[in-house]
């Protein structure tokens, strides 16, 4: 088993849904949660930083954390078509650490 | 947010040569550097970490003598592929770690070996 589950998709959804993007993890040492976002053939770029359990939102950007079920979401409002890209979940136990990463989810967002 | 800057973008080199690849944190001081390889639709796959002024630590797999790390500055870390062969083309990318923990990724190089 991966310490870090993320399902692959591809995820399709019409412009102008909410998308929620999920991972799910074995170690409960982590404590820091991140979510990239990468379009091909570029590297991928950091959307959310949260440190253990809780929400942060950023524009149509949220990122959620449960660390008792150990779980982590990412939700999109109002998606776009320039939101298509693959999404990778990571995370580490401590600041500065290597990353474990999900194996990312491919979004489609068709207007 | 920080930018790490990764350079060249694409290289095409002929089997046996050597290919060197840089990146460099632009704003921020990296004391820490991470190098992935990443294979077609699948997700980053860390090669090695860089520490400024110390020796590499490479993952189980991952050919030192290959792949030759270089962390010389604060700022500058650089990957050469030596000897290189058809089957190490693929896409490299690097991250470096703020003080704060947290890791921006350079836009990557794409390698191609004929």
């Amino acid at each position: 088993q991966k310490e870090v589950e993320q399902d692959p998709g591809p995820l399709s959804v019409p412009e102008g849904a909410i998308v929620s993007l999920n991972c799910t993890y074995s170690n409960s040492a982590f404590q820091y949660f991140m979510w990239y976002r990468q379009y091909s053939r570029k590297g991928p770029e950091l959307l959310m930083y949260t440190y253990s359990s809780g929400n942060k939102e950023d524009g149509r950007f949220t990122a959620q954390v449960d660390k008792s079920s150990k779980y982590i979401s990412l939700f999109i409002r109002d998606s776009q078509p320039s939101d298509s890209a693959t999404y990778l979940c990571a995370m580490c136990t401590n600041a500065g650490n290597m990353l474990t990463f999900g194996g990312g989810t491919r979004l489609m967002v068709k207007p | 947010g920080a930018v790490v800057s990764q350079h060249p973008s694409w290289v095409i080199c002929k089997s046996g040569t050597s290919v060197k690849i840089e990146c460099r944190s632009l704003d921020f001081q990296a004391t820490t550097m991470f190098w992935y390889r990443q294979f077609p639709k699948q997700s980053l796959m860390l090669m090695a970490t860089s520490n400024e002024g110390s020796k590499a630590t490479y993952e189980q797999g991952v050919e030192k003598d290959k792949f030759l790390i270089n962390h010389a500055s604060l700022t500058l870390s650089t990957l050469t592929v030596t000897s290189a062969h058809p089957e190490d083309s693929s896409f490299y990318i690097c991250s470096a770690s703020t003080s704060t923990g947290e890791l921006f990724f350079g836009e990557g190089s794409r390698l191609t070996v004929l």
